[in-house]
Formats: C-alpha cells, sequence, structure tokens
C-alpha cells in the first residue's frame, strides 16, 4: 500500500458545483497534513494546512479523519481558475519525512 | 521577500554527462528539500536537509546522485553520468523549521532537465 494515495482523476465538473478530494495514508503516526495546489507546468503552492478540527477558507474546506486515515478537501462553487492539480502532504518521522500524493486533477467546465 | 529560485531554469544535456543544478532557499529558512517530478507524475522526494544536521538522503535513486548545501543556505544537486531516465523537473523547496514548518513549503520553480 503507498504511503499517500489520492485519486488522479481527472475530476470535470461545472462551474459552480462542489466537489470533493479525499486523500488516504497509512502511517496513523503521521504528524500533520497539508493541500497544495499545481498549476500544469509550475511549481506547487501550499492551498492549506488540514486540522482535526476543520478549517475553512473561502470557498475551500478541508478536514482531517484519523480514525479513518484521510483528509480531505471540499471546493464550493468551483470557478474556473479552480482547475488544477490538488496535491495532498503528510508530515511523519518527527517532521521530517514529507510525502506527497500523486495529486488529484480537477477542471473545472464553463 | 524573494522567493526560493533555481538555477538553470532548463537543461538540455548528453548521456553520460554531469550536471548541476543550483537552489537559493527564502533566506531564514532552515529546511531544504529537493524532489523530481517527471512528466504526468507525482513529486519524487529525494533528500532533505535541515540546518547542520546530517541530510536525510533516503530519497536518492541512485549513487549518481549527490546533494551539498554550502553554509546553510545555497544548495546544489548533482547528477554523475545521466540517464535518459533522469529526464524530470527538480523542484527545491524551503521551509521554516518548526512543528508544522515541514509542510508550509515554498517551491522554487524547478529546472527541467532533458538528457538526450
Amino acid at each position: 500500500r503507498k504511503e499517500v494515495e489520492q485519486d488522479p482523476g481527472p475530476f470535470n465538473v461545472p462551474e459552480g458545483a462542489t466537489v470533493a478530494f479525499n486523500c488516504t495514508y497509512s502511517n496513523s503516526a503521521s504528524q500533520s497534513f497539508f493541500w497544495y495546489r499545481q498549476d500544469c507546468r509550475k511549481e506547487p503552492k501550499l492551498l492549506m494546512s488540514v486540522y482535526s478540527s476543520g478549517n475553512e477558507d473561502g470557498r475551500f474546506t478541508a478536514q482531517l479523519n484519523r480514525a479513518s486515515q484521510y483528509i480531505s478537501l471540499l471546493i464550493r462553487d468551483s470557478k474556473l481558475s479552480d482547475s488544477a492539480t490538488y496535491l495532498c502532504v503528510v508530515i511523519s518521522g518527527g517532521y521530517q519525512k514529507v510525502t506527497f500524493g500523486i495529486g488529484t486533477k480537477l477542471q473545472v467546465i464553463p | 521577500g524573494a522567493g526560493v529560485s533555481q538555477s538553470p531554469s532548463n537543461k538540455v544535456t548528453e548521456k553520460g554527462k554531469d550536471v548541476e543544478l543550483r537552489c537559493d532557499p527564502i533566506s531564514g529558512h532552515t529546511a531544504l528539500y529537493w524532489y523530481r517530478q517527471s512528466l504526468g507524475q507525482g513529486l519524487e522526494f529525494l533528500i532533505y536537509f535541515q540546518g547542520n544536521s546530517a541530510p536525510d538522503k533516503s530519497g536518492l535513486p541512485s549513487d549518481r546522485f549527490s546533494a551539498e548545501r554550502t553554509g546553510g543556505s545555497v544548495s546544489t544537486l548533482t547528477i554523475q553520468r545521466t540517464q535518459q531516465e533522469d529526464s524530470a523537473v527538480y523542484l527545491c523547496a524551503s521551509s521554516l523549521a518548526g512543528t508544522s514548518g515541514g509542510g508550509s513549503q515554498y517551491f522554487g520553480p524547478g529546472t527541467r532537465l532533458t538528457v538526450l
């Protein structure tokens, strides 16, 4: 089993739709979690941290479920500009081991 | 302020040649990471530097790969005797040390390496 797994997609959704991605991780001792966004042929950029209590940033909501070992990202009212690949990141090993998921590709359609 | 910079932005080389890739992290960031990303693939961790500690080299794919970080700042990734399978975008990232610093990474624009 991979340490961090994501559905690569693509997820094709119409503008205005709500879309959610999950990311599962295998190491129950993992310490912190993040979502990054990567546009085509660009470097990844931090989107948001993920906390057990859940956190929201505008149209984006991230959640962590430690019992089931997954994190999620919810995007409401999708915009064309949300089209990108969304990478989950899991930190473990005393904050030294950083593992990126393969990413989930989102395409928002007019 | 200035972000992470990498040079060169593109490098085309012949199989068997050595290449050096450079990364300038954000000033004050003690952690530095190298990754590579092949076309359509996820990020593959290569090596991690934290302050003056010995680097975590667990991700280096072969002994042809090595990296240095001088003075806790600039880093160079060296690939000796390049092979075609080394073709990829090599990304460098830096972050502050701390409880969550490992995840809040700032990436450079990458070096696109093509081995002919």
